[in-house]
């Protein structure tokens, strides 16, 4: 069975720092996709940023991207020049398929990010 | 463009009452889920509609949950009777969802907060 596993229950960092959020995901699928999801204390999941399986480089949208680690099985999100808006749970999951038509993602317990001004 | 819609925001009810949620997707959007994400973990996937016909509900307690998607718009959740239990965040997603997308992005709602005393 597919699985999703976030360490971190918490993270701090400064304002203006980077910082990465860990995610390891087990499936014996070949095809797949990995997300990240933010969730804000208004309660909406957003979509940041996407991963397919099969995808040579990493990921990158605006200040986010996404370690894509294949043989270790992690896909770490990484967050440049923190801002205070960026305080919120964020969510790694996976989808089967490679997103086809079911595309049903498997979501981690996700990481609590606070930023520090 | 639109966002997802639901409603109601909040909803206390007391156990053994029933309760029904709404959800409106995105515009254009064939597929639709609903989540229940209880406090301190991810959500996890309750039933899939495609159009409106259901792809996925192995996860939805059919003794007590209901859901439809009449007309292959929006939706709606039942929950009757409810359960201490029940107590969570009802999340709706919807996506584009065809089989030839490479990646399946899913685009969530508010969510509905349920507390049942």
């Amino acid at each position: 069975a597919q699985k999703i596993t976030q360490t971190q229950p918490g993270m701090f960092v400064q304002e203006k720092e980077a910082v990465t959020l860990d995610c390891t995901y087990d499936t014996s699928d070949q095809s797949y996709g990995l997300f990240w999801y933010k969730q804000p204390s208004s309660g909406e999941m957003i979509f940041l940023i996407y991963q397919g399986s099969y995808d040579e480089q990493n990921a990158t949208e605006g200040r986010y991207s996404l370690n894509f680690q294949k043989a270790r099985k992690s896909a770490n999100l990484v967050i440049s020049a923190s801002q205070l808006g960026d305080s919120a749970m964020y969510f790694c999951a996976m989808s089967d398929n490679y997103g086809g038509s079911q595309g049903n993602l498997i979501f981690g317990k996700g990481t609590k990010l606070s930023v520090k001004p | 463009e639109a966002g997802v819609a639901q409603s109601p925001r909040y909803k206390i009810i007391e156990k053994r009452q029933s309760v029904a949620f709404w959800c409106n997707p995105i515009s254009g959007h064939a597929t639709l889920y609903w989540y229940q994400q209880i406090l301190g973990q991810g959500p996890k996937l309750l039933i899939q509609f495609q159009n409106n016909g259901v792809v996925d509900d192995s996860q939805l307690p059919k003794d007590r949950f209901s859901a439809e998607r009449l007309k292959g718009v929006d939706s709606t959740l039942k929950i009757q009777p409810a359960k201490l239990e029940d107590s969570a965040v009802y999340l709706c997603a919807s996506s584009l969802a065809g089989l030839m997308l490479a990646k399946n992005i899913q685009y969530f709602g508010a969510g509905t907060r349920l507390s049942v005393l």
